[in-house]
C-alpha cells in the first residue's frame, strides 16, 4: 500500500512568517500533486511535480519534489491571512487514482 | 456554471436508510471520481470511471457501496442501510483522461444519525 505521511498537521503562524510543509512517500508515485482546500468547497490544484529534483515556484509558494521522487515540500514566503487553509500533497497513481497525504491545516494571523 | 456540481449539498439521514449522492462533471471529461473525506481517515479514493465503465473500484468499503455512470456523464453514489461511520463528505472529481488535472466538487456532506 502507498502511503504519504504529511507533516506538521496543524500550523499557526502570524502574518509576514515563512513556513514549510512536508510529504513523505513510502514508495514511487507518477507525479506528485499539492492541492489547498477550503471550506465547503473541494481541493483546488496548486502544481503538480513530476521529475526528480524538481522546484517550481508560484508567486510566494515554492514546491520540491526529491530527487528520488519519494518526497516533496511546500514552502510559503511572507504568509498571508488569505493563505489560510487545508493544504493536501497527493500522489497520482494508475489510471490518475490520487492517495492523499493527511492534510496540514494552517492558519495565517494577522 | 463550468465546473463539476455535487446534490444534494448536504444529507442527514437515519442509521439503516438508503442514500444517493449525484455527481455531474465537466462537459466533456471522461474520467470521474469519487473519494470520502471524514477526520479520521483523510481523503480517500472510493472508485474511478472512464466513460460508463469502472475499472477501479478498490476503494469502496463495503458491498453496502454502489456506483453507476450513464451517458458517460451523470454518475451517482448509492450507499445502502446507512451507518454512522459513513458520516463523511463525498467528492467527486472529472478530468479529461485519467491521467489529467482533476477537477473537484463541493462535495456532499452526508450525516447518519
Amino acid at each position: 500500500t502507498q502511503l504519504l505521511e504529511q507533516s506538521p498537521q496543524f500550523l499557526s503562524i502570524q502574518e509576514g512568517e515563512n513556513l514549510t510543509v512536508y510529504c513523505n512517500s513510502s514508495s514511487v508515485f507518477s507525479s506528485l500533486q499539492w492541492y489547498r482546500q477550503e471550506p465547503g468547497e473541494g481541493p483546488v490544484l496548486l502544481v503538480t511535480v513530476v521529475t526528480g529534483g524538481e522546484v517550481k515556484k508560484l508567486k510566494r509558494l515554492t514546491f520540491q519534489f526529491g530527487d528520488a521522487r519519494k518526497d516533496s515540500s511546500l514552502h510559503i514566503t511572507a504568509a498571508q491571512p488569505g493563505d489560510t487553509g487545508l493544504y493536501l500533497c497527493a500522489g497520482a497513481g494508475s489510471y490518475g487514482k490520487l492517495t492523499f497525504g493527511q492534510g496540514t491545516i494552517l492558519t495565517v494571523h494577522p | 456554471g463550468a465546473g463539476v456540481s455535487q446534490s444534494p449539498s448536504n444529507k442527514v439521514t437515519e442509521k439503516g436508510k438508503d442514500v444517493e449522492l449525484r455527481c455531474d462533471p465537466i462537459s466533456g471529461h471522461t474520467a470521474l471520481y469519487w473519494y470520502r473525506q471524514s477526520l479520521g481517515q483523510g481523503l480517500e479514493f472510493l472508485i474511478y470511471f472512464q466513460g460508463n465503465s469502472a475499472p477501479d473500484k478498490s476503494g469502496l468499503p463495503s458491498d453496502r457501496f454502489s456506483a453507476e455512470r450513464t451517458g458517460g456523464s451523470v454518475s451517482t453514489l448509492t450507499i445502502q442501510r446507512t451507518q454512522q461511520e459513513d458520516s463523511a463528505v463525498y467528492l467527486c472529481a472529472s478530468s479529461s483522461s485519467g491521467m489529467e488535472t482533476q477537477y473537484f466538487g463541493p462535495g456532499t456532506r452526508l450525516l447518519v444519525l
